[in-house]
């Protein structure tokens, strides 16, 4: 069965500090992945997704970027955080070119900037 | 734009009783429709998803969900809710052929079950 990783589960940060995050996923190959961020445990909103190796898509400009060094892993990066940046962020994969395929979340990663 | 509406931020029901999630879509073309079901400090698990056929749709742990073109609607069901169903619950619209499968989600409704 497909599972998917994300850590560390919790991070805390000074302002200007970098960022690494990751996610990996087992027992599927060439997933679609996704960074998301959740603000105020609400809505969600899509960072980055990726079809393929070294293929980022952003969805909107920010002090972030992603990158897909491997093809079952996925890292959410910062050079330097902002306040703003705190939130709640989940990585999703979905099957290969799975148009009615669910996404499949990882238990997320809180980011509290001070 | 293909957007999905949750219009209630919170449902309150008494355990054992029926409980229905609201959700509507607006998109053009046929939508594929999900559930999904997030408990505190944990990502979104699937529940259920409508793409063709039998407009009602069974899923996980008792939930169920009726696609209603007519009044673009996709409502979350369940017979007899439970305490342990009390969670945050998305709807989310993804339209076919687009490319990768990109969700919009719903901006939640908290389900509150009392004993």
């Amino acid at each position: 069965s497909q599972t998917i990783h994300q850590w560390p589960a919790t991070l805390v940060q000074p302002v200007g500090s970098p960022l690494s995050l990751e996610c990996t996923v087992e027992g599927t190959s060439n997933p679609n992945l996704y960074w998301y961020r959740q603000a105020a445990g609400r809505g969600l909103q899509l960072l980055f997704y990726s079809v393929g190796i070294g293929q980022i898509s952003s969805e909107v400009p920010q002090n972030l970027s992603a990158s897909r060094p491997q093809d079952r892993q996925f890292i959410l990066s910062s050079k330097k955080l902002l306040l703003s940046d705190s939130g709640f962020y989940l990585c999703a994969w979905s099957k290969e070119g799975g148009d009615s395929q669910p996404q499949h979340f990882g238990d997320g990663t809180r980011l509290s900037i001070l | 734009a293909q957007s999905v509406a949750q219009p209630e931020d919170q449902v309150n029901v008494a355990e054992g009783n029926p409980l229905t999630v609201k959700c509507t879509y607006s998109v053009s073309g046929n939508p594929y429709l999900f559930w999904y079901v997030q408990y505190p400090n944990r990502g979104l698990q699937f529940l259920l998803k409508y793409i063709t056929g039998d407009n009602l749709v069974k899923g996980s742990y008792g939930f169920e969900a009726e696609f209603n073109k007519s009044q673009t609607s996709f409502h979350l069901k369940k017979p007899s809710a439970l305490v342990s169903d009390s969670a945050l619950y998305f709807c989310a619209v993804r339209l076919p052929n687009t490319g990768f499968q990109k969700l919009v989600f719903g901006t939640g409704t908290r389900l509150l079950v009392s004993p």
